[in-house]
């Protein structure tokens, strides 16, 4: 069985600051993994996602994850964070060549503050 | 219309009321999920659907019934809810046949109160 971890639930930063949300999973097979944001009284919206090739991979709006395999990590930041990302951010899993189904940790509440 | 819509936007309910939440979505997807979002927990996934088809389950009690009369929509049926059900409900969708490398697209929820 898969699980992801976010060990932090809130995150507040200022401003222009650096910010990193971290997840950590575990499985015995080999993954697809995703961060998905969520803004007030909406649904999530993909983030970005690692499927293969690049370790890293970026958003249009400036944030990027590197999955590190033997760390099991799937770490999210962005070098500069504005008043409008301000959301909460889910990491999620889900099995290569497996069903459909993805498995989401707890959530981060990122907070910007002017 | 666009995407994922979700109706109604909140509802509250008694215990022995019963009530249904629709989900439609407009982008040609094969696959629709319903998921549960309370505060402090994890998404958990409900029912998957693919081409109509139930193919998750995931150890909903009955009171919580879905149905996917076609592709495009789906539907929650409740009935009896207790007030530990009162949540946020979450229909996605995706085109369903990546084994698992698709995006999901979700609407923006029914926020349920059960009194």
């Amino acid at each position: 069985a898969q699980s992801v971890t976010q060990l932090d639930s809130q995150v507040p930063v200022f401003e222009e600051a650096p910010v990193e949300l971290r997840c950590n999973y575990s499985s015995s097979v080999s993954v697809y993994l995703f961060w998905y944001v969520q803004y007030p009284n909406q649904g999530l919206q993909l983030l970005l996602k690692y499927l293969s090739g690049s370790t890293l991979v970026e958003s249009i709006n400036g944030f990027e994850a590197e999955f590190n395999k033997s760390q099991t990590s799937f770490h999210l930041r962005k070098p500069s964070v504005h008043i409008s990302d301000t959301a909460e951010y889910f990491c999620a899993v889900s099995d290569k060549g497996g069903s459909e189904k993805l498995v989401f940790g707890k959530g981060t509440k990122l907070t910007v503050n002017p | 219309e666009t995407g994922v819509t979700q109706t109604p936007r909140h509802l509250v309910m008694g215990m022995t009321n019963k009530k249904s939440l629709k989900c439609e979505q407009h982008l040609g997807h094969n696959a629709m999920y319903w998921y549960k979002q309370s505060a402090k927990k994890p998404l958990e996934l409900m029912f998957v659907y693919s081409l109509e088809e139930r193919v998750e389950n995931n150890s909903v009690p009955s009171r919580f019934s879905p149905e996917c009369p076609n592709s495009s929509h789906l539907f929650l049926h409740l009935h009896t809810l207790q007030p530990e059900d009162s949540a946020l409900y979450l229909c996605a969708s995706s085109q369903g046949q990546s084994g698992g490398a698709d995006e999901q697209f979700f609407g923006p929820g029914t926020r349920l109160t059960v009194l």
